[in-house]
């Protein structure tokens, strides 16, 4: 079944601990992002991923790392997270040369920095 | 730089009956995509349907019909016939060139389908 997986799926943390949510895909797509969901705000890319080695800033990347060492993951690291932090995060990907197709969602990670 | 607006926070609908909700959009790529999406209250986001700023006719996807105004800047979602399993949020979104595929959201519309 093709998906994108995230983990944890909900997480309660505490200022400055060091974080890592994974993300992974089975659809061999080039494509990968983060994205957080505010209230209000909808959904707002953090990071974005081309392919292997290449990644690059989208709109609100302060505050968060990535890497993208293998095709089928992109992880989010968040160094020192902070109450701002709280949200809810979409890991999503999608083919190079599909510009119809929609981008495919993971289930989402609620996170809770206290 | 690309904006999606959704200037309806909250609808209410009853059951069966049709439902529009509203998405305008400002872009300057002459080529970009449109996109609806349904977030229930369990958080997953699904997709919903698809226009691409070249298309000639309105996209639908069973229930769901894109109302694609180009000259007004306009996608708006059309639901038939509502159904109680509706009620969810919805955001508007669209693609245009450079950032991965990056997804430019609206701030969404809550729906909700009432007896």
């Amino acid at each position: 079944e093709a998906q994108v997986t995230q983990n944890p799926r909900y997480l309660i943390t505490v200022t400055g601990k060091k974080l890592t949510v994974t993300c992974s895909q089975n659809m061999n797509h080039e494509y990968m992002s983060w994205y957080r969901q505010d209230p209000g705000l909808g959904l707002r890319q953090i990071y974005y991923s081309m392919n292997v080695e290449v990644t690059d800033k989208g709109d609100v990347p302060e505050g968060y790392k990535v890497s993208r060492k293998e095709k089928r993951n992109f992880p989010l690291i968040l160094e020192s997270p902070s109450p701002n932090q709280t949200s809810l995060y979409f890991c999503a990907s999608s083919r190079r040369d599909r510009v119809t197709d929609t981008q495919y969602f993971g289930p989402g990670t609620r996170l809770t920095v206290l | 730089a690309q904006k999606i607006t959704q200037t309806q926070p909250g609808m209410f609908v009853q059951e069966k009956e049709a439902v529009t909700l509203d998405c305008t959009y400002d872009t300057s790529d002459p080529s970009y995509g449109l996109f609806w999406y349904k977030q229930p209250s369990s958080g997953e986001m699904i997709f919903l349907i698809y226009q691409g700023s070249y298309d000639q006719q309105n996209a639908t996807e069973g229930r769901y019909s894109l109302n694609f105004q180009k000259a007004r800047k306009s996608a708006n979602l059309v639901i038939s016939a509502s159904q109680l399993g509706d009620s969810a949020m919805y955001f508007c979104a669209m693609r245009g060139r450079g950032g991965g595929n990056k997804l430019t959201f609206g701030t969404g519309t809550q729906l909700k389908v009432e007896l």
